[in-house]
């Protein structure tokens, strides 16, 4: 049973770069079982599609944040990282980490709510 | 906008049966790409309720079931409880963006 856990700064000035870590448990994040993502929530709307990860280091992100967005993975600690630049307020929204298996989403983290604000 | 479009709310009695649709393009879920439903109660984060357009995870109540025709989908919930309020989305993958794309979601009230 895999467990993820995100963790980082709850508030973030504008146009500042946003960094959050999530940490793994119950397997590798090396695995092939798995593949890694973020997902995110603005307050009182739906879910958006961050990016995600391969085993191989290879990454796909959101069209309309790929020019800000970079997931990363720090194997030797089990970590999944994101970091969003130039942020604004429109970036305010509950972040999850999330194991992807085939096009599912079979783990979530519980989330962690960034606020963007100046 | 959401890449798939679903009903912003249905409702129902107890007891009763709902469906929710779930309709995408060619590029998802008409590209014969699985869609998969989530279920957020609120202040938790979504759960795995259906994957691969009609499988449910161990522990998922036979009350729910999936179905995909096309490029459409749909999610099933019979004998409405009280417990099910909540907000459902669906989620496929799309090869043109290579990555997930989700419905806007759905709030179920459960009269």
């Amino acid at each position: 049973q895999l467990q993820l856990q995100e963790s980082g700064p709850g508030l973030v000035k504008t146009s500042e770069t946003l960094s959050l870590t999530c940490n793994v448990s119950g397997d590798s994040i090396s695995s092939r079982s798995y593949y890694w993502g973020w997902i995110r929530q603005p307050p009182g709307k739906g879910l958006e599609w961050i990016g995600h990860i391969y085993s191989s280091g290879t990454t796909f992100y959101s069209p309309s944040l790929k020019s800000r967005v970079a997931i990363s993975v720090d194997a030797p600690k089990n970590q999944l990282s994101v970091r969003l630049s130039s942020v604004s307020a429109a970036d305010t929204a509950v972040y999850y980490c999330a194991a992807f298996r085939g096009y599912m989403i079979d783990y979530w983290g519980q989330g962690t709510l960034v606020t963007v604000s100046s | 906008q959401s890449v798939l479009t679903q009903p912003p709310s249905v409702s129902g009695a107890p007891g009763q049966r709902v469906t929710i649709s779930c309709t995408g393009s060619r590029s998802n879920i008409g590209a014969h790409y699985d869609v998969n439903w989530y279920q957020q109660l609120p202040g938790a984060a979504p759960k795995l309720l259906i994957y691969g357009n009609s499988n449910r995870p161990s522990g998922v109540p036979d009350r729910f079931s999936g179905s995909k025709s096309g490029p459409s989908a749909s999610l099933a919930i019979t004998g409405l409880q009280a417990e099910d309020e909540a907000v459902y989305y669906c989620q496929s993958f799309d090869g043109n963006l290579i990555g997930s794309v989700f419905g806007g979601g759905t709030k179920l009230t459960v009269l």
